[in-house]
């Protein structure tokens, strides 16, 4: 039972234009949500967040942007950076006393210089 | 300062054996979670550590699979009677005790059950 879901596999987006990913998710007791990059070989770094009682939240280039009503949520990355390129992985949790993580499947962004 | 770190970085395992995977979290991250990644799959979320309280078991997949972790340091994470659907990367990430959200992960241990 996959609760959170990252339809694309992959992504390739030209060099200072927005990539934009995409993360779905099915329990409607997550309540915060935040987004992971992972290079090869090396562990996921945490990138951005988000709590459910916003809609928008920027970090410099990032953008997290959430639907509760659409349960989704998207990553905007302007402009998109040549070091951009790597594995995105979305991760949803309550906040109830459990801290784990579930994590989409990941996107493969390729930036194209 | 130090991330997460892992060891080894790499496994392979015949079928049958046992491993034991060792994972060394930032100093003063009092929460330590485990997942695994398998091929073209997301990070399974496998068992979490905070402090003295018992662990959060509920990911862990068969009872061949277990973890400790010494104090607020030192984990390790054991597969006994390891099976070909048991590789996978194994990841280990601590966290803040006020900011559990943020995980900050090892660079994983591969293993490989042939």
């Amino acid at each position: 039972d996959q609760q959170v879901k990252q339809n694309s596999p992959s992504l390739s987006v030209q060099e200072g234009r927005i990539s934009i990913l995409n993360c779905d998710y099915t329990n409607s007791m997550f309540d915060y949500f935040l987004w992971y990059k992972k290079y090869p070989a090396e562990g996921p770094t945490f990138l951005i967040s988000i709590s459910s009682i916003k809609d928008k939240n920027e970090d410099g280039r990032f953008t997290v942007f959430l639907n509760k009503s659409a349960k989704h949520l998207s990553l905007h990355i302007v402009p998109s950076q040549p070091g951009d390129s790597a594995v995105y992985f979305c991760a949803a949790t309550y906040n109830f006393g459990n801290e784990k993580l579930t994590f989409g499947t990941g996107t493969r962004l390729t930036i194209i210089p | 300062g130090a991330g997460v770190s892992q060891s080894p970085s790499n496994k392979v395992t015949e079928k049958g054996k046992d491993v034991e995977l060792r994972c060394d979290p930032i100093s003063g991250h009092t929460a330590l979670y485990w997942y695994r990644q398998r091929l073209g799959q997301g990070l399974e979320f496998l068992i979490y550590f905070q402090g003295n309280s018992a662990p959060d078991k509920s990911g862990l997949p068969s009872d061949r699979f277990s973890a400790e972790r010494t104090g607020e340091s030192v984990s390790t994470l054991t597969i006994q009677r390891t099976q070909q659907e048991d590789s996978a990367v194994y990841l280990c990430a601590s966290s803040l005790p006020s900011k559990h959200y943020e995980q900050y992960f090892g660079p994983g241990t591969r293993l490989t059950v042939t």
